[in-house]
């Protein structure tokens, strides 16, 4: 069964204090791994796709990598504005097509 | 503005009522996604359309149903509503097949009394 586990689940750091987000998958055929950023009450919003190992990406103050274990979300000196609750998802190929499968988050606090 | 609509925003309804959410695209997006989110189970995934055409199918149960219509837009039907179906429901829309990233819509938010 595919499985996206992200720790932790909460993570509360002051302004400039950097840090990182883990994301664990278990999936039979990795075809991405995703990272959204989500909002209360609003629609995830896209951040990184990565699709192999040793893969890295960045936009501003995030950058993300990929292990065939394991993701991370980097972020460095947050600000304030950084606070909000960060989705990683992978997406497999399965006896069925195709599966999305979504972490439960973490939710970040940035304290100015 | 991620440019995918949804409407409606809220829906109060029944136990046992029957409820359509709909959806558009972004401009260009050919491939639908449907998605429901509580506070208990997070995001699951529950069925895709690619150009009219059924593609995947999560964890959506008997009396959900959607479909993708020729101008793209798509809606999800839910039916014989049930307490715990309260949750947003959310919409993306990429612009091809593949492991390409998904553009969500602001949700519909279903209670169900």
């Amino acid at each position: 069964e595919d499985q996206v586990t992200q720790s932790p689940e909460a993570l509360r750091l002051q302004e400039g204090e950097s840090s990182s987000l883990n994301c664990s998958y278990t999936v039979s055929g990795l075809r991405g791994l995703f990272w959204y950023r989500q909002d209360p009450g609003k629609g995830p919003e896209f951040l990184f796709t990565l699709y192999s190992a040793g893969e890295e990406k960045e936009k501003e103050r995030l950058k993300a990598t990929l292990t065939k274990k394991e993701s991370f979300l980097h972020i460095t000196a947050p600000k304030p504005e950084d606070s909000a609750t960060y989705l990683c998802a992978v997406q497999a190929s399965s006896n069925y097509g195709q599966n999305f499968v979504f972490g439960p988050g973490t939710r970040l606090s940035v304290l100015p | 503005d991620s440019g995918v609509t949804q409407t409606p925003k809220h829906l109060i309804t029944a136990t046992g009522q029957r409820v359509t959410l709909r959806c558009s695209p972004r401009s260009g997006d050919l491939s639908v996604y449907w998605y429901q989110q509580s506070l208990d189970q997070g995001l699951q995934f529950l069925i895709q359309y690619y150009n009219g055409e059924e593609r995947a199918k999560g964890n959506i149960l008997e009396r959900f149903s959607a479909q993708q219509f020729p101008d793209l837009h798509s809606e999800l039907n839910l039916s014989s509503l049930e307490l715990g179906d309260s949750a947003l429901y959310f919409c993306a829309s990429s612009p091809r097949q593949g492991a390409y990233e998904q553009y969500f819509g602001p949700g519909t938010r279903l209670t169900v009394t």
